[in-house]
């Protein structure tokens, strides 16, 4: 079993909808918790760090829920440049040992 | 932008053949990385350092040896490149402080072993 695991998609959804991405990891010690975007042939760049009360960011919101040992990224009011790959990552004791998951590819049609 | 670059871009080598991958930053991070990201997987991490001259390593470290003699800057060196390290690699820096510790990576560099 991955210690991060993430559904792989595609998702396709036209603009406006509501997606949500879920994301379970299997160490119940892990300490830290984040959100990536990779676009296409790019580095994965930080959306944002995962709190253990959730967290939002104007469109997106992401949640914690350490008793099922998963996170969730949900995006509101998809846009165009919302498409890409969003990778879960899990950092176990919050050092230097950050776990990624091989993302979930996100689709934004007109 | 982390000031993060990293070179060269791409590169294509043949097996055997030893490659060396720079990764240079310009704000004085204490902490780099270096991952490999394959299709179907995550990043997964290669070597770290945590100082002028302190390494370690991580998850995917055979066939891989760094180099850290500057803090600016952190050198990959594939030895004698085989096909499996045909890969994308990135390199990473980490915030100093705070919680959680966030990393933010390089533009990455596309290296095909044929």
């Amino acid at each position: 079993r991955k210690e991060v695991e993430q559904d792989p998609g595609p998702f396709n959804v036209p603009e406006g909808a509501t997606v949500a991405f879920n994301c379970t990891y299997s160490n119940s010690a892990s300490q830290s918790f984040f959100w990536y975007r990779q676009d296409c042939r790019k580095e994965p760049k930080l959306l944002m760090s995962v709190y253990s009360s959730g967290n939002e960011d104007g469109r997106f919101t992401a949640q914690l829920n350490r008793a099922s040992q998963y996170i969730s990224l949900l995006i509101r009011d998809s846009k165009l440049s919302d498409s890409a790959t969003y990778l879960c990552v899990v950092n176990p004791w919050n050092n230097n040992d950050m776990r990624f998951g091989a993302g979930t590819r996100l689709t934004v049609k007109p | 932008d982390a000031g993060i670059t990293q070179s060269p871009r791409h590169k294509v080598t043949e097996t055997g053949t030893p490659v060396t991958l720079r990764c240079h930053q310009t704000e004085n991070h204490r902490y780099m990385y270096w991952y490999r990201q394959d299709p179907g997987h995550g990043l997964r991490l290669i070597h770290y350092s945590y100082g002028v001259k302190d390494t370690d390593k991580g998850e995917v470290s055979d066939g891989y040896s760094v180099s850290r003699s500057k803090t600016e800057d952190f050198l990959l060196t594939l030895e004698s490149a085989t096909s499996s390290q045909t890969s994308v690699y990135f390199c990473a820096i980490r915030t100093a402080t705070g919680t959680p510790l966030e990393q933010f990576f390089g533009p990455g560099t596309r290296l095909t072993v044929l």
